[in-house]
């Protein structure tokens, strides 16, 4: 199974400030169609997960643009130009290019 | 607007059964493969399994071969778990997602299975 690893597990970050999440998988996640199957989820207090950036850098619809995402091959990063308080929750990345899909351990971003 | 609601969560016993089921509106049902994502108390996010749009092909995580089996009526537009042999560690919340050219774009609220004594 592929292992994907997020550090840092945990950040408590100033209204306004940036923040950066980092993904790294075990295994190459380019697709020989040219894709790369790597997602971003948050999962806001007390809901389900919902999707924010697939395939590496593409906003899902309703995403705000201060979040955006980066990196190739197994490395990727989240990151959140200016954070606001709706933005709380535990971040994970997702896998999708072998079965089973895995998540990372999850990035619990807090407000200061 | 997209909806998944699951229900027929609740206490069991380790070594019961239960069934889960996914009601779902707001889309064609059968065009989309579906999948199942746990998510144990406090812990993190696990997929357990999909299935395709016709049922002809299903896929499981390991932890669960074998117990799991994940169906789906394109009639009713639900999708449903059957769970046998839980055990202790498949307590967890479970969602059903609508699992679209390999990303998870819509999520129920989830329903609560424990299993304990």
């Amino acid at each position: 199974d592929i292992v994907m690893t997020q550090t840092p597990l945990s950040l408590s970050v100033t209204p306004g400030q940036p923040a950066s999440i980092s993904c790294k998988s075990s295994q190459s996640l380019l697709h020989s169609d040219g894709k790369t199957f790597l997602y971003w989820y948050l999962q806001k207090p007390g809901q389900p997960p919902q999707l924010l950036i697939y395939e590496v850098s593409n906003r899902f619809s309703g995403v705000p643009d201060r979040f955006s995402g980066s990196g190739s091959g197994t490395d990727f990063t989240l990151k959140i130009s200016r954070v606001e308080a709706e933005d709380v929750g535990i971040y994970y990345c997702m896998q999708s290019i072998q079965l089973p899909r895995t998540f990372g351990q999850g990035t619990k971003v807090e407000i200061k | 607007e997209v909806q998944l609601v699951e229900s027929g969560g609740g206490l069991v016993q380790p070594g019961g059964s239960l069934r889960l089921s996914c009601a779902a509106s707001g889309f064609t049902f059968s065009s989309h493969w579906m999948s199942w994502v746990r998510q144990a108390p406090g812990k993190g996010l696990e997929w357990v399994g999909n299935i395709k749009q016709d049922g002809s092909e299903k896929y499981y995580v390991d932890s669960v071969k074998g117990r799991f089996t994940i169906s789906r009526d394109n009639a009713k537009n639900s999708l449903y778990l059957q769970m046998n042999s839980l055990r202790a560690e498949d307590t967890a919340v479970y969602y059903c997602t609508r699992d679209s050219s390999s990303l998870f774009d819509y999520w129920g609220q989830g329903t609560l299975v424990t299993v304990s004594s």
